[in-house]
């Protein structure tokens, strides 16, 4: 079975300071990992992937994950945030057949000026 | 391209109704899958569709029905709404294995 546990619910971070936000999985079958956004009344919109090769992913807007086997952990950085990069954050985890992911409980960024 | 998109964006239902929701993608994907999203849970699983006449369960199946009708359209349906399925429902495509899956705008249902 996979699992997936992101493991701050919410993250108060002040404008231009670094962030990372933790996302541990847990999986039998390859891994492929998933950073998507969530802007408030919207759909969700990917960020970044990890399917193979480079264990360090660059995405859109400034963010970078790391993927790190070892530790079985897939975490999301940006070293200087915006007020608008204010959203929930999920981490998701594919592998299984026919492109299904399992989804992580979501993180809220919250950036304050 | 409009992407996926789904229909309607709100819907208010009183218990025992029923409704379907619908959605449409353009990108000429294999699999199309039905969310619910509820505060904390992150996105749940109710069913899928790996290709054109083929559908199955997910994580939370319950009380829901889906019909793959095309390449395109894959609706969800409610035959007997309960307050336990207010929730926001989100449609999504991809291509074949472990790639990205693109979300549909959402639809926000609430059953009084």
């Amino acid at each position: 079975a996979q699992s997936v546990t992101q493991l701050d619910s919410q993250v108060p971070v002040f404008e231009e300071a670094p962030v990372e936000l933790r996302c541990n999985y847990s999986s039998s079958v390859s891994v492929y990992l998933f950073w998507y956004v969530q802007y408030p009344n919207q759909g969700l919109q990917l960020l970044l992937k990890y399917l193979s090769g480079s264990t360090l992913v660059k995405g859109i807007n400034g963010f970078e994950a790391e993927f790190n086997k070892s530790q079985t952990s897939f975490h999301l950085r940006k070293p200087s945030v915006h007020i608008s990069d204010t959203a929930e954050y999920f981490c998701a985890l594919g592998g299984t057949s026919y492109g299904k992911l399992t989804f992580g409980q979501g993180t809220i960024l919250t950036v304050h000026p | 391209n409009a992407g996926v998109t789904q229909t309607p964006k709100f819907q208010v239902l009183k218990t025992g109704q029923s409704m379907t929701l619908q959605c449409a993608q353009d990108m000429n994907h294999n699999s199309m899958y039905w969310y619910r999203q509820d505060p904390g849970m992150g996105l749940r699983l109710i069913y899928y569709s790996a290709s054109e006449g083929t559908t199955d369960k997910g994580e939370v199946p319950n009380g829901y029905n889906v019909s793959r009708l095309n390449k395109r359209e894959f609706s969800l349906r409610l035959e007997s709404a309960a307050p336990s399925q207010t929730s926001v429902y989100f449609c999504a495509s991809s291509e074949w294995e472990a790639y990205e899956q693109y979300f549909g705008p959402g639809t926000r249902l609430t059953v009084t």
